[in-house]
């Protein structure tokens, strides 16, 4: 049971180019996200997918985009990376209703020069 | 709107004595609220929630939490310090309606146990 998987696990890019973090889940939850993570700001919600087939912005949605490819994948896009995108990205997963814990991959660092 | 805060970016403590890491919140109706931690390198693991009942809640690793309302407040507690639970600690709380799919967090406080 590997819970939350995310690759890769490391990436840098230049600015300009584009990218698509990948996540997995084997769980069998409904709901999916995908947060940023920098110094001093704690985690920002960039993309959630409440159920297969939706896909709602976040806090911070501007620069990216997201597919949910079925119930176990959710990926994250950056069309046109820009440095200001340089982070640390988790995704996590949910069971149904706001009582549910989410679990969190081990994230995918990303430098953007 | 639902926020949660963690008033101190840092706390040090000595092994062996007891630790608090501090979590206030400001939501609409009862709350539910969330712990969590993180590790070097590795994503926030779930430690405990407060959904509705007992004020002092138990979960993973020997951490409690008290939840009081009156001072809407929800502390991370642990009788005694280890040196492996120096690590980034997060309290979080849902949103509701369209909003509960999203977890606010707050900016996290770094646990250092001193040897």
């Amino acid at each position: 049971n590997a819970g939350v998987t995310q690759t890769p696990k490391f990436q840098v890019l230049k600015t300009g180019q584009s990218m698509t973090l990948q996540c997995a889940q084997d769980m069998n939850h409904n709901s999916m996200y995908w947060y940023r993570q920098d110094p001093g700001m704690g985690l920002r919600l960039i993309y959630y997918s409440a159920s297969e087939g939706t896909t709602d912005k976040g806090e911070v949605p501007n620069g990216y985009n997201v597919s949910r490819l079925n119930k176990r994948e959710f990926s994250l896009r950056l069309e046109s990376a820009a440095p200001s995108q340089t982070s640390v990205y988790f995704c996590a997963s949910r069971y149904e209703g706001a009582h549910q814990p989410q679990h969190f991959g081990d994230g995918t660092r990303l430098s953007i020069l | 709107a639902q926020s949660v805060a963690q008033p101190e970016d840092q706390v040090n403590v000595a092994e062996g004595n007891p630790l608090t890491v501090k979590c206030t919140y400001s939501v609409s109706g009862n709350p539910y609220l969330f712990w969590y931690v993180q590790y070097p390198n590795r994503g926030l693991q779930f430690l405990l929630k407060y959904i509705t009942g007992d004020n002092l809640v138990k979960g993973s690793y020997g951490f409690e939490a008290e939840f009081n309302k009156s001072q809407t407040s929800f502390h991370l507690k642990k009788p005694s310090a280890l040196v492996s639970d120096s690590a980034l600690y997060f309290c979080a709380a849902p949103g509701y309606g369209a909003g509960s799919y999203q977890l606010t967090f707050g900016k996290g406080t770094k646990l250092s146990v001193i040897p």
